[in-house]
């Protein structure tokens, strides 16, 4: 049973602080993602990683950035953070194999920024 | 990059009547097309997917139809039941693993 685990459910920040939001998964998945999730506007890719410290951004990079130094863990860091960062952050992980690349997500981090 | 279109965005129908979402996309290289279902405060989770060398795929309620040609794609949901209330999203993808949602259907059965 695949296990994709974040490091909160709810987080409240101050504007300006730095954010790390944790995502660990335990199937040994290549892919991993970073999405956010917003009312009206579905998920939207942020960053992801197809292998251990290797990164592409995805469609909304502007204001974050990502590490993944252990196959197993992708973090997502919000260098300053901004009121219009407030959102559900959702991870999730893959194999890079083509016809079984099913994503599965995490619980979701409601992020709140002051 | 890949822009998905959904329709409707809010969707109620009468339990054991039928479901229908609609997705647009614009880029005619996409060949992956998964359905995924959230229901209220839990993780979005796969129900379906089709590839496009296929037309049509069905997996007991639940069947997807794409139209490479016009470029979109269906979910359709029969007989349905109080525990397919849900948003339901849909995506495309060019490379199979990274994919472009659409915004979501909030589909509610009424008992």
């Amino acid at each position: 049973d695949v296990k994709v685990t974040q490091s909160s459910r709810y987080l409240v920040k101050r504007t300006g602080e730095k954010v790390f939001l944790e995502c660990v998964q335990d199937m040994d998945h290549e892919n991993m993602f970073w999405y956010r999730q917003d009312p009206g506007l579905g998920l939207r890719l942020i960053y992801f990683s197809y292998d251990v410290k290797m990164k592409e951004k995805g469609d909304i990079p502007e204001g974050y950035s990502v590490s993944r130094e252990k196959k197993e863990r992708f973090s997502l860091i919000l260098e300053s953070a901004s009121t219009n960062q407030t959102s559900m952050y959702l991870c999730a992980s893959s194999l890079r194999e083509p016809t079984n690349n099913e994503q599965f997500f995490g619980p979701g981090t409601r992020l709140t920024v002051l | 990059g890949e822009n998905v279109e959904q329709h409707p965005s809010t969707l109620s129908v009468q339990e054991g009547d039928s479901a229908v979402i609609k997705c647009t996309y614009s880029d005619s290289a996409s060949n992956y097309f998964p359905w995924y279902k959230q229901e209220l405060g839990k993780r979005p989770q796969l129900i379906i997917d089709i590839r496009s060398n296929v037309g049509e795929k069905k997996d007991q309620r639940i069947a997807v139809t794409l139209n490479k040609t016009a470029k979109h794609f269906s979910l359709h949901i029969t007989e349905t039941q109080p525990e397919d209330s849900a948003v339901y999203f849909c995506a495309a993808s060019i490379n199979d693993y990274k994919l472009s949602f659409g915004a979501g259907t909030t589909v509610t059965v009424r008992a």
